[in-house]
């Protein structure tokens, strides 16, 4: 069972928007920083949002990240099938020690 | 840009011990502020962080593999590795290697290598 909660699936047609959630508590989200991630099996991961809502260079502006208290959120907007992916979120949690703590995936299927 | 490359077996008996490295270049595992991480992702399963080593050589690893896990790193050769003691089936996994830190997250990552732990 994972420290961040996701909702295992998503669906939306293309040109569709989607969210994506991420729950945690005030040792991991509430006080650290949210990235996000793209995952397309065999390949590596690819970072989509670090600093809660800030996608580095090269990520479109169709990707969005939000945070509010111990939630995170992944917005996607105008979806392609090239966006199906797994996604995860991921954040530092100092509960004992300073662990790095992902959620459980979300599946993005784009209908 | 930094690029990360893992290598080692990609096949492991069970009870023996898993051993990988991760090659860092364009890019330094001196530099401050960044923790050389592991993470691996099981067969239909998501992905889970093994541990990292932070540039001074401070370690510290998920408390689940804790008691398996050792990670350290060879500043010579600009390289951090893993060792997984007592393996077994369930330690079936892509393993990437990736650079991590408070403020980017994990922004750099291998293009991870499968290690399977089979007789």
């Amino acid at each position: 069972q994972s420290v961040l909660t996701q909702p295992p699936s998503v669906s939306a047609a293309p040109g569709q928007k989607v969210t994506i959630s991420c729950s945690g508590s005030s040792s991991n989200i509430e006080n650290n920083y949210v990235s996000w991630y793209q995952h397309v099996p065999g390949t590596a991961p690819k970072l989509l949002i670090y600093e809660n809502n800030k996608r580095p260079s090269g990520i479109p502006d169709r990707f969005s990240g939000s945070k509010s208290g111990t939630s995170a959120t992944l917005g996607i907007t105008g979806l392609q099938t090239g966006d199906e992916a797994d996604y995860y979120c991921g954040t530092w949690d100092s509960s004992l020690t300073v662990n790095w703590v992902f959620g459980g995936g979300t599946k993005l299927t784009v209908l | 840009q930094v690029q990360l490359q893992e290598s080692g077996p990609g096949l492991v008996k069970p009870s023996e011990t898993l051993s990988l490295t991760c090659a860092v270049s364009d890019g330094s595992v001196s530099s401050g502020g960044y923790y050389w991480s592991w993470i691996r992702q099981s067969p239909g399963k998501g992905l889970e962080w093994i541990g990292y080593i932070y540039y001074s050589g401070n370690t510290n690893y998920n408390p689940s593999l804790k008691s398996r896990v050792t990670i350290s790193v060879d500043t010579s050769k600009n390289q951090f590795s893993l060792r997984l003691s007592s393996v077994t089936a369930a330690d079936t996994a892509v393993y990437y290697c990736a650079r991590g830190s408070f403020r980017f997250g994990a922004d750099y990552w291998g293009q991870g290598t499968l290690v399977t732990v089979s007789s």
